[in-house]
């Protein structure tokens, strides 16, 4: 079935350093992306979304970039800070009347001092 | 977390027994979901509402029910518990099907 996926399922970056974590994804059809963050003991949390009529996306130290012709995101965090150590998914919503999400399995990011 | 409370936070129980998780939100959106976070298979949809009283099943139901009787409240029922439902379930929200959900804090569950 249709699926999205992370390459990594580990990171380790420098504090200070830019972080890239990237998705692949299998449905041409996808128009909506959604990454999240999920800290140790808690629920995930919405960082930034992208739709399909956009190639990039910016927000707060954050950008998402959307390569349609490849069915690649990435989420890029500048100047990594010892808070953004944590697990990232990507997810896609289903266009069906449930509105699963389908979650990439997470990457972790491990920000060094 | 986006006005989206869980309770209890944390629970331990005994197979057999049967078990209320609790989901409230202040938002006031329409859609409601239970999933539950497990290693290796991630976050996996139970069931879902589009509206009070209005309800239906996710990819792995069995073993679970789910009343909305308020716009606020969805609650997820154990009929009778069993050790591969030690989970961490997560409640989450959305304004319209296709949108971002956003996610509550989670209830830890340990079935004994």
């Amino acid at each position: 079935g249709e699926s999205v996926g992370l390459h990594l399922p580990t990171l380790s970056v420098q504090e200070g350093d830019n972080s890239i974590i990237n998705c692949a994804y299998s449905n041409s059809a996808s128009d909506y992306f959604i990454w999240y963050k999920q800290e140790s003991g808690k629920g995930p949390q919405f960082i930034i979304d992208i739709r399909s009529n956009m190639d990039k996306r910016q927000g707060q130290r954050v950008t998402v970039l959307l390569n349609k012709t490849v069915k690649h995101l990435s989420l890029q965090i500048a100047a990594t800070q010892p808070g953004d150590s944590a697990v990232y998914f990507c997810a896609e919503p289903a266009t069906g009347a449930n509105s699963k999400l389908t979650f990439g399995k997470g990457i972790t990011l491990s920000v060094r001092p | 977390d986006a006005g989206i409370t869980q309770s209890p936070r944390h629970k331990v129980t005994e197979t057999g027994t049967p078990v209320t998780l609790r989901c409230h939100q202040t938002e006031n959106h329409r859609y409601m979901y239970w999933y539950r976070q497990d290693p290796g298979h991630g976050l996996r949809l139970i069931h879902y509402s589009y509206g009070v009283k209005d309800t239906d099943k996710g990819e792995v139901s069995d073993g679970y029910s789910v009343s909305r009787s308020k716009t606020e409240d969805f609650l997820l029922t154990l009929e009778s518990a069993t050790s591969s439902q030690t989970s961490v379930y997560f409640c989450a929200i959305s304004v319209r099907v296709g949108e971002t959900q956003y996610f509550g804090p989670g209830t830890r569950l340990l079935v004994l």
